[in-house]
């Protein structure tokens, strides 16, 4: 298994523009989970699914910021319009079971938003 | 609310020294517990995990923690730290039941002396 697959690795845009992070979990895991870190506020939950459908979504900072998962081998993380304070990492992790699996990372997203 | 707290940001020993990064969580019922590693632009790595049982867990690269229900803690030690487990490491809790996203700790910074 290829693991948690994240793409780009790197992403530099400006201001105002659209951003599309992407997300393959693994395959057989029934939940997916974005992250964002920074310096400043550490790893935070951004959102999460549960067979495709989402199940918490109130670490979504803003109205720009949508997520979707089509099917259960792919995700996205969409923030139009882009802005500096979203430069971060971006992480999505893929898990099965009740957590009792912990999660699987990817190897994340670096945005810089200029 | 369930929380968790890692006191130490950062932790700097020799090569050879013995590490134990401390991890205490708050939560209603003994919930799944985790440690994560995190080297320089790489995603979260699984170390080991705790679901039931022998209170004493072992991971990889040698790294092992021990629950303690009376002081709520977690903490993870290595008995001699080698120089490339200069990372970042993270204390995670999750719900035995319900929502099966995990809460993380803001990490401690391990460095590594010669």
């Amino acid at each position: 298994d290829a693991g948690v697959i994240q793409s780009p690795r790197h992403e530099v845009t400006e201001m105002g523009q659209e951003v599309t992070l992407r997300c393959k979990p693994i395959s057989g895991h029934n939940s997916l989970f974005w992250y964002r870190q920074t310096m400043m506020r550490g790893l935070e939950l951004l959102i999460y699914f549960n067979n495709n459908v989402p199940i918490d979504d109130s670490g979504m900072p803003e109205d720009r910021f949508s997520a979707k998962m089509p099917n259960a081998s792919f995700s996205t993380l969409k923030i139009q319009p882009s802005e500096p304070r979203d430069s971060a990492v971006y992480f999505c992790a893929s898990s099965s079971g009740q957590g009792s699996g912990g999660y699987t990372f990817g190897s994340g997203t670096r945005l810089t938003v200029v | 609310a369930q929380s968790v707290t890692q006191p130490d940001i950062h932790i700097t020993v020799s090569e050879g020294a013995s590490l134990e990064l401390r991890c205490n969580y708050s939560y209603g019922a003994t919930p799944y517990l985790f440690w994560y590693v995190q080297s320089p632009g790489q995603g979260l790595q699984l170390l080991l995990k705790y679901f039931s049982g022998d209170t004493l867990v072992q991971g990889i690269k040698g790294f092992e923690a021990e629950f303690k229900r009376s002081q709520s803690s977690f903490n993870l030690r290595k008995p001699s730290v080698h120089w490339s487990d200069a990372a970042e490491y993270f204390c995670a809790v999750g719900a035995r039941t319900g929502a099966n996203n995990l809460f993380f700790g803001t990490g401690t910074r391990l460095t590594v002396i010669p």
